[in-house]
């Protein structure tokens, strides 16, 4: 079966510092990875997805992520915070005929 | 604009009262979804759609019910049967719904018990 791990269910940083959010996943296959953005109260808004075509995945408004096979890992970087970046994130894999969500990180940006 | 709407924002639902939430799509997508979404928890697939006429149940379809009559509407009814409705539902779509495919969100539905 499938399954995502987001380690954090908060962070922290500060504006214009780097930003790290962790994804771990499992799947019995080759996985389709995706990351999500929602702002309260809001839809979900694909920022990135990585389909095996390259292993790092730029996505929109500056994150990125880099698919690790030997770490089972998807992490979310952004080199520099924005005020406007404060959302919940969802590390997702896809499984058989569906998709599988991580529970999310909250992450906080103080002035 | 293409995209995915539902209506109402917000829902209020009173004791033994079936309601239901609409979703609609205009971008030309045959896969349709619902998903259900509580605080601290990932999205849960509640219902899904390959093809007009056709759906399958997710992981939690019980309470829940759906039609797909059309290619570009998916309506979602909780009934009286759910006892625990109150939570954020979201409407997606995707173009076959494939293994891999992104799916697209739509603004979601606020559902409240009164």
């Amino acid at each position: 079966a499938q399954s995502v791990t987001q380690l954090d269910s908060h962070v922290s940083v500060s504006e214009g510092t780097p930003v790290l959010l962790r994804c771990n996943y499992s799947s019995s296959y080759s996985p389709s990875l995706f990351w999500y953005v929602q702002h309260p109260n809001k839809g979900l808004q694909l920022l990135l997805k990585y389909t095996s075509a390259a292993t790092l995945v730029k996505g929109i408004n500056g994150f990125e992520a880099e698919f690790k096979k030997s770490e089972t890992s998807f992490h979310l970087t952004k080199p520099s915070a924005h005020m406007s970046d404060a959302a919940e994130y969802f590390c997702v894999v896809t499984g058989f005929q569906k998709l599988v969500f991580g529970t999310g990180t909250r992450l906080l940006v103080s002035p | 604009d293409g995209g995915i709407t539902q209506s109402p924002k917000y829902l209020f639902r009173k004791e033994g009262q079936n309601v239901t939430l609409s979703c609609e799509q205009n971008l030309n997508h045959d896969a349709m979804y619902w998903y259900r979404q509580d605080p601290g928890q990932g999205l849960r697939l509640i219902y899904y759609s390959q093809i007009v006429n056709d759906f399958q149940k997710g992981d939690i379809a019980e309470g829940y019910s759906v039609s797909r009559e059309k290619k570009e509407s998916f309506p979602l009814t909780v009934t009286s049967a759910q006892k625990n409705p109150t939570a954020f539902y979201l409407c997606a779509s995707s173009i076959q719904g494939v293994r891999g495919e992104t799916q697209y969100f739509g603004p979601g539905t606020r559902l409240l018990v009164l």
